[in-house]
């Protein structure tokens, strides 16, 4: 019930594509849903976050979808770059308590 | 600058050792974090705590030991009866209210020679 699902494992996008990770919950008192970006030998950082009343949030290329009575929420890059190149992980948490991680998505996108 | 300060980047233990790993925030949160990362794999939670002197076990805190004597400070120590200590360490925090997501550190690459 405490964990986020996260797929695929792994990703290889054309550059000038989208890049699109998915992830799927269980619990439905989760209110926060964070991506993180981590380069290698690099702490993640946050990326975008989402709360459950909105269905879509946008940064830049990147961009949030989320749909509640599915339970799902993923990210998507447009315009893909190599300098996106990174692990990605999305997350949920309820309220101000500890943050559950997917198992990350290593992105590579080809020039 | 606010930010979370980990130390060393760098760390070797030899078997048997006990090494303390540092983490040093100035965002005045909360809340903090340690995780372990392996290569090519997820964040696991080591401990954590949400309050000073006060913390709670994580998935894996068998072999690790924690510390919360000040609000800014959440030293790891890595004991010896951790069997598989190499890994890569990651320092986290957070405000205990209102929006935000974690604030991770650079992280310390620990590996046993």
């Amino acid at each position: 019930q405490q964990q986020v699902k996260q797929s695929p494992q792994s990703l290889i996008v054309q550059k000038g594509g989208i890049s699109i990770i998915n992830c799927a919950y269980e619990n439905t008192a989760f209110d926060y849903f964070p991506w993180y970006q981590q380069f290698p030998g690099k702490g993640p950082a946050l990326l975008i976050a989402i709360r459950p009343d909105v269905s879509e949030k946008k940064e830049g290329r990147f961009t949030i979808s989320f749909n509640k009575s599915a339970k799902q929420f993923s990210l998507h890059i447009m315009d893909s770059q190599p300098g996106d190149s990174a692990t990605y992980f999305c997350a949920a948490s309820i309220g101000a308590s500890k943050i559950i991680f997917g198992s990350g998505t290593r992105l590579s996108i080809r020039p | 600058d606010g930010g979370i300060t980990q130390s060393p980047k760098y760390l070797f233990r030899k078997e048997g050792q006990n090494v303390t790993l540092s983490c040093e925030q100035n965002l005045n949160h909360d809340a903090m974090y340690w995780y372990r990362q392996d290569p090519g794999q997820g964040l696991r939670l080591i401990y954590y705590s949400q309050i000073v002197n006060d913390f709670q076990k994580g998935d894996i805190a068998e072999g690790y030991s924690v510390s919360r004597e000040k609000k800014e400070s959440f030293p790891l120590t890595v004991t010896s009866a951790q069997k598989n200590p190499t890994a890569f360490y990651l320092c986290a925090s957070r405000m205990d209210r209102g929006e935000g997501g974690y604030t991770f550190g650079s992280g310390t690459r620990l590996t046993v020679v």
